[in-house]
């Protein structure tokens, strides 16, 4: 069955480290995005990319960013993690049909950052 | 601009019992409704979409343009719908998704 797959399933890092987040996707859509959950706050949505050469901020994308390696997988990196960036992040591809999209969740990615 | 407001955080009900999870939405323009459900530790995934117009394990939502809304309803809880819930917009044009903040359902034996 076609997926949304993302690695490491769960990281613990220290603050002040690099660390990139994987999402690998066989469903063929072009539409992938990156979004964190934590309790209480919902999702909020870090940043998407509608095709390989295009990358948008959402609505936290501060401390973050993205590398579109192909129509297939997108990355998300801290570059110097903090630990307020602890929390669930999922990846999601969309398609987009008659002008309207439908995303489809990967199992998400739990980080803690001692 | 775009927004959806779930105002309950947590709606508790007993087992059997009627469930109306709250979704109100503010649009221009004329949108597209879902209603996504996150079980404990699984991923999201979507539940029902408003223009489909069906029901997904018992639960319904009816788009009401005139009160802005897309509420979610069961008309007898079960202890496995237990789960957040999570409103979602889609409008015209190159805009991704937007959910709102999420309701926790907690169906109680």
């Amino acid at each position: 069955d076609a997926d949304v797959t993302q690695t490491p399933r769960n990281r613990i890092t220290k603050t002040g480290k690099r660390i990139m987040l994987e999402c690998s996707q066989t469903k063929g859509h072009d539409r992938m995005y990156w979004y964190r959950q934590d309790p209480g706050l919902g999702l909020r949505l870090i940043y998407y990319s509608f095709d390989v050469k295009d990358i948008n901020k959402g609505e936290i994308s501060d401390g973050y960013s993205v590398s579109r390696q192909a129509q297939a997988k997108f990355s998300l990196s801290l570059e110097s993690a903090i630990p307020n960036q602890t929390a669930l992040y999922f990846c999601a591809t969309s398609d987009w049909g008659q002008g309207r999209e439908t995303q489809y969740f990967g199992p998400g990615t739990r980080l803690l950052v001692l | 601009a775009q927004r959806v407001t779930q105002p309950e955080k947590l709606l508790s009900v007993f087992k059997g019992a009627p469930v109306e999870l709250k979704c109100n939405y503010s649009y221009s323009g004329s949108p597209e409704l879902f209603w996504y459900v996150q079980y404990s530790r699984q991923r999201l995934q979507l539940l029902l979409r408003h223009i489909s117009r069906e029901s997904i394990k018992g639960f319904t939502a009816d788009l009401n343009k005139g009160e802005t809304s897309f509420h979610l309803k069961k008309p007898f809880a079960q202890e496995e719908d237990s789960a957040m819930y999570y409103c979602a917009l889609s409008g015209q044009g190159n805009t991704p998704l937007v959910f709102g903040k999420g309701t926790r359902l907690s169906v109680i034996a």
